[in-house]
């Protein structure tokens, strides 16, 4: 079975400051990896995705991610964060067994990023 | 495109009442999910479609219908609503079902906030 940790619960950070939000996940087969952002009262907006190929990803709003398949890690990192990266994020992984590969999506509990002036 | 469309936004009920909250999505998806979000929790799959006519659970599916007669629309009804069904409900759909299976992102609604006193 499939499952996805989010190792904090919330991280406080200065503006500017760098930043990296950190997703575990296990599985025995093949995974698609994936980060969604939420800020307050909306949906979830993809961030990034890994499907294959080079395991550095860059996404959106300056965020990328490496993918560390011998430590089973999908790290969220930006250099330089501002005040409006304040947002909820969420790990998630799909692929492999889960839902007979439908394309169901395992969420990771999230990760209140709160940028400080 | 207005993309994926929840309504109602915000919805308080009775418990062991009924209601069905809608979602339709104007992309023509044929993969299309509803996930219910609780503090701390993440999301979790409630029940998904591969297509028109095709339903099948996810995680948490006590509780909760679902029916799929177009690929645009995917109504969830709550049955006897109760307490522990108060929570804010995703719906979200993605590309046609790949051969590999979950390496399409998913675009998600903005929620229904339900509160079920």
């Amino acid at each position: 079975a499939q499952s996805v940790t989010q190792l904090d619960s919330q991280v406080p950070v200065f503006e500017e400051a760098p930043v990296e939000l950190r997703c575990n996940y296990s599985s025995s087969v093949s995974v698609y990896l994936f980060w969604y952002v939420q800020y307050p009262n909306q949906g979830l907006q993809l961030l990034l995705k890994y499907l294959s190929g080079s395991t550095l990803v860059k996404g959106i709003n300056g965020f990328e991610a490496e993918f560390n398949k011998s430590q089973t890690s999908f790290n969220l990192r930006k250099p330089s964060v501002h005040i409006s990266d304040t947002a909820e994020y969420f790990c998630a992984v799909s692929g492999g067994s889960y839902g007979g590969s439908q394309g169901n999506l395992i969420f990771g509990k999230g990760t209140k990023l709160s940028v400080k002036p | 495109n207005a993309g994926v469309t929840q309504t109602p936004k915000f919805q308080v009920l009775k418990t062991g009442q009924s209601m069905t909250l809608q979602c339709a999505q104007d992309m023509n998806h044929e993969y299309m999910s509803w996930y219910r979000q609780d503090p701390g929790m993440g999301l979790r799959l409630i029940h998904y479609s591969v297509g028109a006519g095709i339903t099948d659970q996810g995680e948490v599916p006590n509780g909760y219908n679902v029916s799929r007669s177009t690929t645009e629309d995917f109504p969830l009804r709550l049955l006897s609503a109760a307490p522990s069904q108060t929570s804010v409900y995703f719906c979200a759909s993605s590309y046609a079902r790949p051969t590999g299976g979950g390496n399409q992102p998913q675009h998600f609604g903005d929620g229904t906030r339900l509160s079920i006193l």
